[in-house]
This record gives structure tokens, C-alpha cells and sequence, in this order.
């Protein structure tokens, strides 16, 4: 079976802060994700990454940044952390890029700013 | 631009009664079509997904979908609900061709299940 870790399952951090979310996955994946999931609104994907060191910006990625220097860890960076970026982050990953491959998620990261 | 629809922000059924969560996309294809569920402080886990053949689909956990191309739908059901479906439901689609094949989801569907 495919396994997705995050992380922290939880965080709290303070306005300003760099804030680091680690995903890593173990299954050889060459596409991972991050979606950013809140109340009413589904997944928003902020990042998708292809490949080591390829990435694509999704529908929300405004003050996020991402890593990916090995293929099994996808790096999520908020670069100063802000209140409006409280919510929960989900990584993912995928086989390849291809409609019938379908994603692996991981538990999640519920991120609190204070 | 495709979407996908939830129409149904909540569900609430009784136990031992039949479901049906709807998803409707909008795409000039026919997209790759999947469904997900998300158990309370869990990620999401595949139930089902759709490429072609037969329209109606089996999942896990006794979840079946069907696929009727002249309504853009691809609705989950199940016939007899259990309390540890309580959960939240997402539609997914995939464009069948070109770019990233970047899905989009629907905003989910919130089951309540009653004892």
C-alpha cells in the first residue's frame, strides 16, 4: 500500500513566522501535491509538482512556495505565515501524469496562525 | 473551464437506509471520473473511479457509482448505509487529455448518518 505521511498532524504558529510542512511519500510517485482544504470551499491545490525540482503553481498559490529535491518529500514553505493561512493542508501524491492514476493523500496538517 | 458539482452541501440518513450523493461536471469530454471519502481528522481514500466500459462502477465498502454521459453525472450510492459512513464525500474529475491532468474537485457532500 501506497503511504503518505505528513509532518504534523497539528501546528501552531505565530504571524510572521516561515512555516515548513513535510510530505513524504514511499511508493516511487513521480506527481505530488498540496491542496489546502477549508470549510464550504473542497481542495484548492496551491502546488503541483511533476517532478524532483519541477513544479506548477495551482489555483491558490499566493505567499506559499514549494521544494522538491528528492522525489519522496514535497516541501510546503509559507514564507511569513498570515491568520487567513489557518487551515488544513493535504498532500498527495500520484503514479504519473495520467487521467486513470488516481491520488494518495496524506492525513493531513491542521495549521493554526495566530 | 471544467467543474464539478455537489449539489448537496449536507446529507443526513437513517441507518439501514439507501444513499445517493450526486456529482454533476461540466467538460466538452467525457472526464476520468472518481469519488473520494474523507473520514473525520483522516485524508481522502479512493472509493471508486470511472475511465470507460460499463456505467456502472463497484467500489470499496460497498459503494457502487453510475455514470449516464446525457446527464454529465457520475452519482454514488449504496444500498443500506452504515454508521461508520458518516464522512465527507468528494467528486473528482480529470480532464482525459493533455496538460498535467490536474483534477478538480467538487466542494463536498457531508454525510450524517442516524441511528
Amino acid at each position: 500500500d501506497v503511504k503518505v505521511t505528513q509532518s504534523s498532524r497539528y501546528l501552531v504558529k505565530r504571524t510572521g513566522e516561515k512555516v515548513f510542512l513535510e510530505c513524504v511519500q514511499d511508493m516511487d510517485h513521480e506527481n505530488m501535491f498540496w491542496y489546502r482544504q477549508d470549510p464550504g470551499l473542497g481542495l484548492r491545490l496551491i502546488y503541483f509538482s511533476y517532478d524532483v525540482k519541477m513544479k506548477e503553481k495551482g489555483d491558490i498559490p499566493e505567499g506559499y512556495s514549494v521544494s522538491r529535491e528528492k522525489k519522496e518529500r514535497f516541501s510546503l514553505i509559507l514564507e511569513s505565515a498570515s491568520t487567513n493561512q489557518t487551515s488544513m493542508y493535504l498532500c498527495a501524491s500520484r503514479l504519473v501524469i495520467g487521467s486513470y492514476n488516481e491520488q494518495f493523500f496524506g492525513p493531513g496538517t491542521r495549521l493554526t496562525v495566530l | 473551464a471544467q467543474s464539478v458539482t455537489q449539489p448537496d452541501i449536507h446529507i443526513t440518513v437513517s441507518e439501514g437506509a439507501s444513499l445517493e450523493l450526486r456529482c454533476n461536471y461540466s467538460y466538452g469530454a467525457t472526464p476520468y471520473l472518481f469519488w473520494y471519502v474523507q473520514s473525520p481528522g483522516q485524508g481522502l481514500q479512493l472509493l471508486l473511479k470511472y475511465f470507460s466500459g460499463d456505467t456502472l462502477v463497484q467500489g470499496i465498502k460497498g459503494f457502487e457509482a453510475e455514470f449516464k454521459r446525457s446527464q454529465s453525472s457520475f452519482n454514488l450510492r449504496k444500498p443500506s448505509v452504515h454508521w461508520s459512513d458518516a464522512a465527507e464525500y468528494f467528486c473528482a474529475v480529470v480532464p482525459p487529455s493533455g496538460g498535467s491532468y490536474i483534477p478538480t474537485f467538487g466542494r463536498g457532500t457531508s454525510l450524517i448518518v442516524h441511528p
